[in-house]
């Protein structure tokens, strides 16, 4: 059984650019969620997508946008990136019913400069 | 506004003694809880879960209380283990079987002394 992966594990981008981070989600999970942890903070839900499409949203603005592949992996992409998206980006790999609880990856540590 | 609030930023325990971790949340729509570890350069672990039909679940070392009047569970360690150090996030959903939306609470720092 294959684990939660992310990549890149650490990225450095310039203030304006745009960013796109990716996650592998667990064997047999169908959902996949992003959340932004900040530094001494909890991880914050910014959202969650199953059968290829946006299912949920945190309090994160339309820069903030995603993709869910056939293969259940996804992406997270960024654009017009600020000073305050320096953070920890996480990937949580469910299934959407089962009660079963969300793993997930290390981590993609972004940091905007 | 902070839904599920950790209020005690960290927590120091002699091992071998129970460390007792605790978390309150504010939306009563919440049915299910969950407790994760995370270590530095990891991503949060699943430790334990309690659904709100429920006021106690038990894995060994860790056992988690749910008190729904006072919207207030713990996460209790016994023993402590110098291993057990580090940061515990209390989260909740509401909608039991989607546990992906996860609502956190801002993290404990345990440590664990030998």
């Amino acid at each position: 059984e294959t684990g939660v992966t992310q990549s890149p594990t650490h990225l450095i981008k310039t203030r304006g650019q745009q960013v796109t981070l990716r996650c592998s989600s667990q064997s047999g999970h169908n959902t996949v969620s992003w959340y932004q942890q900040a530094l001494g903070q909890g991880p914050q839900f910014i959202f969650q997508y199953y059968r290829e499409e946006e299912n949920g949203r945190g309090n994160f603005p339309p820069r903030f946008s995603g993709l869910q592949f056939p293969n259940y992996s996804s992406e997270l992409n960024v654009n017009a990136l600020e000073l305050d998206d320096s953070a920890l980006y996480l990937c949580a790999s469910s299934q959407w019913t089962g009660n079963t609880e969300a793993f997930f990856g290390q981590g993609t540590r972004l940091t905007v400069v | 506004d902070q839904q599920v609030k950790q209020n005690s930023p960290s927590l120091s325990v002699q091992e071998g003694r129970i460390s007792i971790l605790n978390c309150d949340y504010t939306n009563s729509m919440f049915d299910y809880f969950l407790w994760y570890k995370k270590y530095p350069a990891e991503g949060p672990t699943f430790l334990i879960s309690i659904s709100s039909i429920k006021d106690k679940n038990e894995d060994g070392r860790f056992t988690v209380f749910l008190n729904k009047s006072a919207k207030h569970l713990s996460l209790h360690i016994v023993p402590s283990q110098p291993g057990d150090s580090a940061v515990y996030f209390c989260a909740a959903v509401h909608g039991s079987s989607n546990t992906g939306k996860l609502i956190f609470g801002q993290g404990t720092t345990l440590q664990v002394k030998p």
